[in-house]
């Protein structure tokens, strides 16, 4: 079985531009979580989509958005990117049976380089 | 709040032999599950092991296992024989009971394994 995909795996790009990442997630895995790590920040959890609905939304600024395709697959949009944004965007993905030992699975990473 | 507290930044250890990883954590809720991931320079979180809260015996997962102390509210990883392919960020989290979903996790502050040939 295929795991977490992440697309693209690194991006450079300037001030001001916007991004959009993509995550495709393990097959049947029907929630798909994203998060920011940041050498300064450590690993912060920004959102998670499940059925095509935002279920949980992490500490961030109105920039950072994302949704969810009928597939399960989900994309992350920054728009007005900042020097800060720079850092590794991970996905994660699992089953949403909503049971305590529930495992995420992660996909790669994007690295984000903001000029 | 919930919170996870990884006390060690950075080990080093020779070639084969067995190392432990703390991790404290912080919770009210009595149910609630534990996880180690690992993390490469390539930057891919890879699960390692699971504890329930509720689980009676240790988690065991090949060379790894996991030394669950509840009332202390300790968690710790210990490698057995390790490798030089453990080197890596270790990272201990915990999924979040707040949150109806259970989706969120909550990660430490990693501790860097450096293995010596």
């Amino acid at each position: 079985k295929a795991g977490v995909t992440q697309t693209p795996r690194y991006l450079i790009k300037t001030r001001g531009q916007q991004v959009t990442l993509s995550c495709s997630p393990i097959s049947g895995h029907r929630s798909v979580s994203w998060y920011q790590q940041t050498p300064g920040q450590g690993l912060q959890f920004l959102f998670e989509y499940f059925s095509e609905t935002q279920r949980n939304k992490g500490n961030f600024p109105g920039r950072f958005s994302g949704r969810q395709f009928s597939n399960s697959r989900s994309e992350m949009n920054v728009s007005t990117l900042e020097l800060g944004d720079s850092a590794l965007y991970l996905c994660a993905s699992s089953l949403a049976r909503n049971l305590p030992q529930e495992t995420q699975y992660f996909g790669p990473g994007t690295r984000l380089l903001v000029l | 709040a919930q919170k996870i507290t990884q006390t060690q930044p950075g080990m080093f250890v020779q070639e084969k032999e067995a190392v432990t990883l703390d991790c404290t954590y912080d919770t009210s809720d009595p149910s609630y599950g534990l996880f180690w991931y690992k993390q490469p320079s390539s930057g891919e979180m890879i699960f390692l092991i699971y504890q329930g809260s509720y689980d009676q015996q240790n988690a065991t997962e090949g060379r790894y296992s996991l030394n669950f102390q509840k009332a202390r509210k300790s968690a710790n990883l210990v490698i057995s024989a390790s490798q030089l392919g453990d080197s890596a960020m270790y990272f201990c989290a915990m999924r979040d009971p707040g949150y109806s979903s259970a989706s969120k996790i909550i990660f430490g502050s990693g501790t860097r394994l450096s293995i010596r040939p």
